[in-house]
């Protein structure tokens, strides 16, 4: 079956402008993630989604992110009035449900989306 | 909570030679422990996990890691590189059954021929 898809997978745009990242899970996945990774440095979790609540949005940078998610299908993480220092890869993750006692579920990563404050 | 330490950014080996990849974590709680292979273009993929149980684990591609509790570290091997295993690859750590993944910086391996 199809994997995490992402798109665009790169963008570029001008300071000031506002974003829309989109990810399409794999069908089924309740949960979906969103990380940042930016250059040279590790992922940085978001923001995580149980169905269409977003339980733990501790990672949000700042409250020019912000992100929202059709019941079990695709998010949006949108970023307003962009600044240079938001440029990294953008990259969702879905899984079957959240991690319940004894059990690991596993996060398949879709490509990413590479974003280019210019 | 939990954070890690890969050390090497770049790893250059030779076709059929050692692969070692370091990472060392930190956490107040058992951990669980992660490597994660990214090829160009595509989305990470988990190569193995360490979660209970035996502390040498063996994933996908020949590759295996072993959690060392007294060490704090979680190093991947891989006996004899291939062409094939040129990527990044990302150390993580959570608390058991978390969701929230915290990865290191992640080491580039290149394979000379």
């Amino acid at each position: 079956g199809a994997g995490v898809s992402q798109s665009p997978s790169n963008k570029v745009t001008e300071k000031g402008k506002d974003v829309e990242l989109r990810c399409d899970p794999i069908s089924g996945h309740t949960a979906l993630y969103w990380y940042r990774q930016r250059l040279g440095q590790g992922l940085e979790f978001l923001i995580y989604f149980q169905g269409n609540s977003a339980p733990d949005k501790s990672g949000l940078p700042s409250d020019r992110f912000s992100a929202e998610r059709t019941g079990e299908s695709v998010s949006t993480l949108t970023i307003q009035r962009t600044q240079q220092e938001d440029s990294a890869v953008y990259l969702c993750a879905s899984s079957l449900v959240r991690g319940r006692a004894g059990a690991y579920n596993e996060q398949f990563f879709g490509p990413g989306t590479r974003l280019t404050v210019l | 909570a939990q954070s890690v330490t890969q050390l090497g950014s770049h790893v250059s080996v030779s076709e059929g030679a050692l692969v070692l990849l370091r990472c060392n974590y930190s956490s107040s709680v058992p951990p669980y422990l992660f490597w994660y292979v990214q090829y160009p273009n595509q989305g990470l993929q988990l190569l193995l996990k360490y979660t209970t149980g035996a502390t040498l684990v063996k994933g996908i591609n020949g590759f295996e890691a072993e959690f060392k509790k007294s060490e704090t570290s979680f190093h991947l091997t891989k006996p004899s590189a291939h062409m094939s295993d040129a990527a990044e690859y990302f150390c993580a750590v959570s608390r058991p059954n978390d969701y929230k993944l915290s990865f290191g910086a992640g080491t580039t391996v290149t394979v000379r021929a």
